[in-house]
């Protein structure tokens, strides 16, 4: 069974804090991704990274940013959280040759 | 720019009947189209997917159409069941792009029993 854990399932945090969104996975894949579901937006990408300490912007990168120092980790970072980065943030890998994507249960995010 | 255009937003179909959702894409370079099934608390998990060089595809109550001339497919689920109640995104990649998949901004569908 594959494993995508995000460290949290709820968290409120202040506006202006900085926030750490963790995603930790067991398959050994190479590629990890970020997004944050809003409804009526569907699934955007915010980073993904393919290897270690690589990264890549997604459609939507303001305001936040990325770190990959394992290949089994793929942090998140709100550097100074704002009220319209409420939402629920997934977090996806694949394999380079596997298409299919798998995803973690979800944070859901407010900012008060 | 919304590479992956759903439709419907919501659907509501009686259990027994046939649920169909839409998705047309932008990009002739896609040659990855799934589906991806989502309950609620839960993150999104691969219902089925098609390449274009067929023109559909089955497994069991979910079909997939594609019509790669007009940029179009859709995902039919018949003999729609309560248990199918769930949020359905479409999606497109493109092989050589980090396989990151673009979705459709979701459809919530509802059987009523």
């Amino acid at each position: 069974d594959v494993k995508v854990t995000q460290s949290s399932r709820y968290l409120v945090k202040r506006t202006g804090e900085k926030v750490f969104l963790e995603c930790v996975q067991d398959m050994d894949h190479e590629n990890m991704f970020w997004y944050r579901q809003d409804p009526g937006l569907g699934l955007r990408l915010i980073y993904f990274s393919y290897d270690v300490k690589m990264k890549e912007k997604g459609d939507i990168p303001e305001g936040y940013s990325v770190s990959r120092e394992k290949k089994e980790r793929f942090s998140l970072i709100l550097e100074s959280a704002s009220t319209n980065q409420t939402s629920m943030y997934l977090c996806a890998i694949q394999g380079t040759l596997n298409t299919e994507a798998f995803f973690g249960q979800g944070t859901r995010l407010t900012v008060v | 720019q919304q590479q992956v255009k759903q439709s419907p937003q919501s659907l509501i179909v009686q259990k027994g009947g046939i649920s169909i959702i839409n998705c047309a894409y932008e990009n002739t370079a896609f040659d990855y189209f799934p589906w991806y099934q989502q309950f609620p608390g839960k993150g999104p998990a691969l219902l089925i997917a098609i390449r274009p060089d067929v023109s559909e595809k089955k497994e069991g109550r979910f079909t997939i159409s594609f019509n790669k001339s007009a940029k179009q497919f859709s995902l039919h689920i018949m003999d729609s069941q309560p248990g199918d109640s769930a949020t359905y995104f479409c999606a497109a990649s493109l092989e050589g792009g980090y396989n990151k998949l673009i979705f459709g901004a979701g459809t919530r569908l509802a059987v009523h029993p």
